[in-house]
């Protein structure tokens, strides 16, 4: 079993619709959780981290944790075709590692 | 301030060559990480120093990849000698406090292709 799962995509939204990215995790001990932006060719960028169950907002992104079942979300309002990007999920097991899944294409049309 | 330098950005070399990778940590940070992302695995850690000490090289694919911290600003990944199967984006990223907040700060990779 993979330790991080996406589904690839590509996801496809309309400019304006609320796309909806999907995560879920293996280790049962994993403590913390964060989505990167990967632009094509271009490098992972941080944009948002969660810790705790529930919801967390961060302008138009919203990120939900549901630790009893092993699952993270990224929700994107109001989608620009700026967002157009592959986001990564990445889970922390402790200090010891960060660990990435391969990520789902997020393709915005005007 | 200038965030993590990569170079090359590009680098096509023949099976059984040596390469080398470089980077430059931001100024300040005591992690440094170095991954490999391919379209099959994704992106994957293959060793990370704190404090230019190696903590954890289990990701490292076999002898053939070193790396090496000489000094808090520079690192290098060497591949000696090179297969088709190494191609792939090499990131460097460095950080504050390591996994701990998941904030990595990563270099713009480079692209390496072995024929």
């Amino acid at each position: 079993q993979k330790e991080v799962e996406q589904n690839s995509g590509p996801l496809s939204v309309p400019e304006g619709a609320i796309a909806s990215l999907n995560c879920t995790y293996s280790d049962r001990v994993s403590q913390s959780f964060f989505w990167y932006r990967q632009y094509s060719g271009k490098s992972p960028e941080l944009i948002m981290s969660i810790y705790s169950n529930g919801d967390k907002e961060d302008g138009r992104f919203t990120a939900q944790l549901n630790k009893a079942s092993q699952y993270v979300s990224l929700l994107i309002r109001d989608s620009q075709p700026s967002d157009s990007a592959t986001y990564l999920c990445a889970v922390n097991r402790g200090y010891s590692t960060l660990t990435f899944g391969k990520g789902t294409m997020l393709l915005v049309s005007p | 301030d200038a965030g993590v330098i990569q170079s090359p950005r590009h680098e096509v070399t023949e099976m059984g060559q040596e390469v080398t990778l470089r980077c430059k940590p931001i100024s300040g940070h005591d992690y440094l990480f170095w991954y490999r992302q391919t379209m099959m695995r994704g992106l994957e850690l293959l060793i990370y120093f704190n404090n230019n000490v190696p903590i954890d090289d289990s990701g490292m694919p076999e002898d053939r990849f070193s790396a090496k911290m000489p000094n808090a600003s520079f690192s290098t990944l060497k591949i000696q000698p090179s297969e088709p199967r190494d191609s792939a984006v090499y990131f460097c990223a460095s950080s504050l406090q390591g996994f701990n907040t998941g904030e990595l700060f990563f270099g713009e990779g480079s692209r390496l292709t072995v024929l």
